[in-house]
Parts: structure tokens; sequence; C-alpha cells
């Protein structure tokens, strides 16, 4: 079955700096690939995704990329502020079979 | 913005007993889910429901658990007999479905289920 791998598992920046997170995939047929931020005790909210007919989406200071020939996705949040603290999950999915997350990462964004 | 609800909010069961966890779907949505989350680990996939049976379940959702939408608005998630490592907490999703495709997932704040 699928496996995602994820990393860093934590990630510390200054506030105003950028922070990237990657996510590996192993099934090729995955096709839609969400971002989820949880905040402490908090649900997972959606923040964005791509699918794969797309290399890189963007919307405001988050912007994720994705390389499917290397299996591999990538999560950008630019001038990173202390409202960005929190817990980051990736995923996939082929549409077929459930979303696999990986271990999150938590990012801690020091001002 | 509509939002998936869950009740309870927590739930403090003893050992072998029985739970049932309830969800409320966004209304317009035709996929549900449910998911654990083991305290500092990652989300867990347990079960998908569409069209009023389940779709898909991993290996965590033997059969201590079931799923059922007894009306048209209500989603929930039973474990019959309770254990320890039962004790995360309890997430519902749900999406749409465009064409022949599911969309984005949406979940709801969780039940977190306590096993003494």
């Amino acid at each position: 079955g699928e496996n995602v791998e994820q990393h860093p598992s934590t990630l510390s920046v200054q506030e105003g700096d950028s922070a990237v997170i990657k996510c590996t995939y192993s099934d090729s047929a995955s096709n839609y690939f969400p971002w989820y931020k949880q905040e402490l005790g908090k649900r997972p909210q959606l923040i964005i995704d791509i699918r794969s007919n797309v290399g890189e989406k963007k919307d405001q200071r988050i912007a994720v990329t994705l390389n499917k020939t290397a299996k591999h996705f990538s999560l950008h949040i630019t001038e990173t502020q202390p409202e960005d603290s929190a817990v980051y999950f990736c995923a996939s999915e082929t549409g077929n079979t459930p979303l696999v997350f990986g271990k999150g990462t938590r990012l801690s964004v020091i001002a | 913005e509509p939002e998936v609800t869950q009740t309870p909010s927590h739930q403090v069961t003893q050992m072998g007993q029985e739970v049932i966890l309830r969800c409320v779907p966004i209304s317009n949505h035709l996929y549900f889910y449910w998911y654990r989350q083991i305290l500092g680990q990652k989300v867990e996939f347990l079960v998908s429901f569409y069209n009023n049976e389940i779709s898909e379940k991993s290996e965590i959702f033997d059969d201590q658990f079931s799923v059922e939408r007894p009306d048209g608005s209500n989603f929930t998630l039973k474990i019959r007999s309770t254990k320890l490592e039962d004790s995360a907490m309890y997430f519902c999703a749900s999406s749409e479905v465009g064409g022949r495709a599911r969309l984005e997932q949406y979940f709801g704040p969780g039940t977190r289920l306590t096993v003494t």
C-alpha cells in the first residue's frame, strides 16, 4: 500500500523566514495531495491541496509543489508568522484508496 | 461556512464497554470517513462510507467497529467492547463527490475517547 514519508519532524524558524516541509510517496497512482494544519487540540484543517495534473499551486503565503517523477511534494510557507505554529500533515490518495497521512511536522515560528 | 460537527467532545468509558461516537457531516457531502489519532501520532484512516455502505476500511477497523448512517444527517462509529488501546482522538470527515472523484475532506473537531 501507499507509504508517505514526511520530513522534518520538527522545524523552527524565525518570524518572517520561510519554512519548507517535504513529503515523499510510494504509489505512482496517487493523484491527490492535501496538506492539513493542526493546532494543538484542534481538528486538522485543509490548507492547500494539489492534484497530479498540476506542478505548483499557490495561495497567498503558502504554496505546494509536486514532482511526479520523483514522487515528492513540498509545502512552502513564506513570511512566517507566530500563528503559523502548528503541526502540518501531508497526505496522498489515488482516488480509489483512502488518504494516507505522513507523520507530521511540528513547526514553531519564533517571534 | 458549513462544518462537520461531532459529539461528544470527550468520552470516558471503562474497558469492555460499548461507545457510540456521533458525527453530522456537511449536508451536501456524500462520502463520510472516520479517522483516529493516538496522542502525538499521525492521523490514521479507519473507514469510509458511501451510498449507505462501507467503501473502504483499514486493518484497524476490525469486528469491534461498526458504522451506521441511522438517518439523513448523522453518521456514527460504534466500538462494541472498548480496549485500552482504543484511547485516541476520533475524527469524522466528509467530502463531496465530483464526477468519479472524491473531493476535499473536511474534518470535524474530534471526540477524545479515554478508555480506563
